[in-house]
């Protein structure tokens, strides 16, 4: 089992609808989780970090935590084409490592 | 407000050679990792630095070490590169604040390519 998994599926999103991406993670010890957002031959752009279990709301972007089931979960309301980007979810274990999934890829059809 | 910045941008060496890459962490921040990103891949954890220290390490041989300068900045070297070691190589910076808080910002990065 990969420590972060995310659905790497092709993710077809039409434009103004939500896009639901999906982690999960192994290390019941984990402490903060991120979303970033890496456009094609750029660098990872950090979108949102939460820490505790529930939701949290910053514009477009609702990340849910839930430490229980070791999962979090970015939704990015009213979709745009310029939000096709690849999305890594990031874990921080108990020491000082982040651990990095491969990426989810939404394409948003205008 | 200066963000991460990392040089060069490109890179390109041949097998069995040495490198090394820079980094000059965000004003204020006080930790550095390192990362390797292949081409469809997240980024996989290589060490982070702290006080000069390396403080934690990630699952890569000792052909790869790192500084970290009183300044903060920091430099990753690789020695009697591979093929394989063809990557982006990101540099993050963070305030330390404890295990488990800390968020980190990431420089530009360099692209090696070992032919």
């Amino acid at each position: 089992q990969k420590e972060v998994e995310q659905n790497s599926g092709p993710l077809s999103v039409p434009e103004g609808a939500i896009a639901s991406l999906n982690c999960t993670y192994s290390d019941r010890g984990s402490q903060s989780f991120f979303w970033y957002r890496q456009y094609s031959g750029k660098s990872p752009e950090l979108i949102m970090f939460i820490y505790s279990n529930g939701d949290k709301e910053d514009g477009r972007f609702t990340a849910q935590l839930n430490k229980a089931s070791q999962y979090v979960s970015l939704l990015i309301r009213d979709s745009q084409p310029s939000d096709s980007a690849t999305y890594l979810c990031a874990v921080k274990t108990g020491g000082f490592k982040t651990i990095f999934g491969a990426g989810t890829r939404p394409f948003v059809k205008a | 407000d200066a963000g991460v910045t990392q040089s060069p941008t490109h890179l390109i060496k041949t097998r069995g050679q040495q490198v090394t890459l820079r980094c000059s962490p965000k004003s204020g921040h006080d930790t550095v990792s390192w990362y390797q990103q292949a081409l469809g891949q997240g980024p996989q954890f290589i060490f982070q630095y702290y006080e000069e220290e390396e403080r934690q390490r990630g699952n890569f041989p000792d052909r790869f070490s790192g500084h970290q300068f009183p300044n903060y900045s920091s430099e990753l070297n690789v020695n009697a590169l591979l093929l394989g070691d063809s990557a982006l190589y990101l540099c993050a910076s963070s305030l330390d604040g404890g295990a488990g808080t800390d968020t980190q910002y990431f420089g530009p990065g360099t692209r090696l390519t070992v032919l």
